[in-house]
């Protein structure tokens, strides 16, 4: 079946420290891959998705690269913001799994002024 | 006001106990989901519903019922609540239109304790 699987947390950054958040998945289709984020108190909001291989998502500086070949969809910030402290979720999503969101188990960032 | 409105925020119960949980939407999405939080476990899902007639398990249904009464409504329901089903509940919506691009809108979760 599908599965999502993501470094474990926390991370913790100082401010305007580069960030990568490593997620890996399992697909017998062709997915379309997601990362969400959820701030303190509040429901998941989606950040930004990819539909096919090479795609890159990005969204509020974040960027991450739909790679096939090595089933990975990273998530990466050059320089990240107290503000950026939240938890970031990896996801997929495909017509195989009749297209339910499949979630990893989350990761925990932390950033310090 | 919230798109999707999940009631309560919290709630504390005994173990034994039936609760329902209420989910509603102005989204006018025709697909809604349930999920728990559990740390460490990510988000998986108790149940969905693709339209009002539509209702299926997920991965860990056990223990738990729902009832699709409108499109815009989506309840869950313990119906003999045990301490394991202490966990952050969530309510989503996505457009059927969208496919396996689908964007999930969530509610800000019920907390619930079963002690």
């Amino acid at each position: 079946g599908n599965s999502v699987t993501q470094m474990e947390g926390p991370v913790t950054l100082s401010e305007e420290a580069f960030l990568t958040i490593n997620c890996t998945y399992t697909a017998t289709g062709y997915p379309s891959l997601f990362w969400y984020v959820q701030y303190p108190g509040e429901g998941l909001q989606l950040l930004l998705k990819a539909t096919k291989a090479d795609d890159k998502g990005s969204n509020k500086g974040f960027e991450a690269t739909y790679r096939k070949e090595t089933t990975s969809f990273h998530l990466e910030k050059g320089s990240v913001q107290v503000s950026d402290s939240a938890v970031y979720f990896c996801a997929l999503s495909d017509y195989t799994g009749g297209f339910k969101t499949i979630f990893g188990a989350g990761t925990r960032l932390f950033v310090k002024a | 006001d919230a798109d999707v409105t999940q009631t309560p925020r919290n709630r504390i119960t005994k173990t034994g106990k039936r609760i329902m949980l209420e989910c509603s939407q102005t989204k006018g999405h025709d697909r809604m989901y349930w999920y728990r939080q559990d740390p460490g476990l990510g988000l998986r899902l108790i149940y969905y519903s693709f339209d009002v007639k539509d209702i299926n398990k997920g991965e860990i249904s056990d223990g738990y019922s729902v009832s699709r009464q409108a499109q815009a409504k989506f309840s869950l329901s313990l119906e003999s609540a045990i301490p394991n089903q202490t966990a952050l509940y969530f309510c989503a919506t996505s457009d059927n239109q969208q496919g396996p691009d689908e964007k999930l809108f969530f509610g800000s979760g019920t907390q619930l304790s079963v002690l």
